[in-house]
C-alpha cells in the first residue's frame, strides 16, 4: 500500500529565506506527483505537478523535484515571503486513479 | 465562477440525520472524486466515479454513498451522520483523455456532526 510522509510537519523561517519541503513515497510505481498549497479553511490550490518521466518543474519561486528511483521529491520555495504561509500537501497519482496524499507541512513565514 | 463548485459550504447538524454534499462542475471532466480532510491524518479518498455509470470505492467508504446524476453532479451522502464523520468534505476531478494532468478541487464542505 502506497504510503507518503512528509516531513518537517511545521516550519516556521523569517521572510526571505529559501526552503525545502520534503515528500517520500514507498512504492516508485506512480503516475505523477503533485504539488498543493491550502490555506487555513480553504481549499486546495494545486500548484506544480511532475509526471513520471520528469525530474522537476519550476513555476515563479517554485521548484519541486522528483526521484521515483529512491521515492523522494522536494518543493524549494526561493526568497519565501509572508504570503506563502499556508499548508503544502504532496499526493502522488498511482495508475491514472485517485490522489494519496501526505499529511502536510505547516510553513509560517515572519516578517 | 468556479469550475468545481460544493454545496454547503458549511453544515452543522445531529446525530443520525441524513446529508446530502453536492458537487457540480464545469470543466466538462469525466472523472470525479470525493476526499475527506481531518486534522493531522490529510486527505483520504471516500469514493471516485469515472463515468457516469461507473462508481467505486476508496479508502474509506463505509458511512457513505455516492450519486453520479450526470457527467457534471457527483453528491455524497452520509445516510446517518455520526460524530466521526465531522470533517472537511472535498470534490476533485480529473479527465481522462488527459489523465496525467492536475486534479482539480472544491473550495470544500465543512461539515460538523453534533
Amino acid at each position: 500500500k502506497q504510503e507518503v510522509t512528509q516531513i518537517p510537519a511545521a516550519l516556521s523561517v523569517p521572510e526571505g529565506e529559501n526552503l525545502v519541503l520534503n515528500c517520500s513515497f514507498t512504492d516508485s510505481a506512480i503516475y505523477n506527483l503533485q504539488w498543493f498549497r491550502q490555506d487555513p479553511g480553504k481549499g486546495l490550490t494545486s500548484l506544480l505537478l511532475i509526471q513520471s518521466s520528469q525530474r522537476e518543474q519550476t513555476s515563479g519561486r517554485l521548484n519541486a523535484s522528483l526521484d521515483k528511483s529512491s521515492g523522494r521529491s522536494t518543493l524549494y520555495i526561493a526568497a519565501s515571503q509572508p504570503g506563502d504561509s499556508a499548508t503544502y500537501l504532496c499526493a502522488v497519482n498511482q495508475a491514472g486513479t485517485a490522489l494519496i496524499f501526505g499529511k502536510g507541512t505547516t510553513l509560517s513565514v515572519s516578517s | 465562477d468556479a469550475d468545481v463548485t460544493q454545496t454547503p459550504r458549511n453544515r452543522i447538524t445531529k446525530t443520525g440525520k441524513r446529508i446530502m454534499l453536492e458537487c457540480s462542475q464545469t470543466k466538462g471532466h469525466d472523472r470525479m472524486y470525493w476526499y475527506r480532510q481531518d486534522p493531522g491524518l490529510g486527505l483520504r479518498l471516500i469514493y471516485y466515479s469515472f463515468d457516469v455509470k461507473d462508481i467505486n470505492k476508496g479508502e474509506i467508504s463505509d458511512g457513505y454513498s455516492v450519486s453520479r446524476q450526470a457527467q457534471a453532479k457527483f453528491s455524497l451522502s452520509l445516510e446517518s451522520a455520526i460524530p466521526n464523520q465531522t470533517a472537511l468534505y472535498f470534490c476533485a476531478t480529473s479527465d481522462t483523455e488527459h489523465s496525467n494532468q492536475p486534479q482539480h478541487f472544491g473550495d470544500g464542505t465543512r461539515l460538523s456532526i453534533l
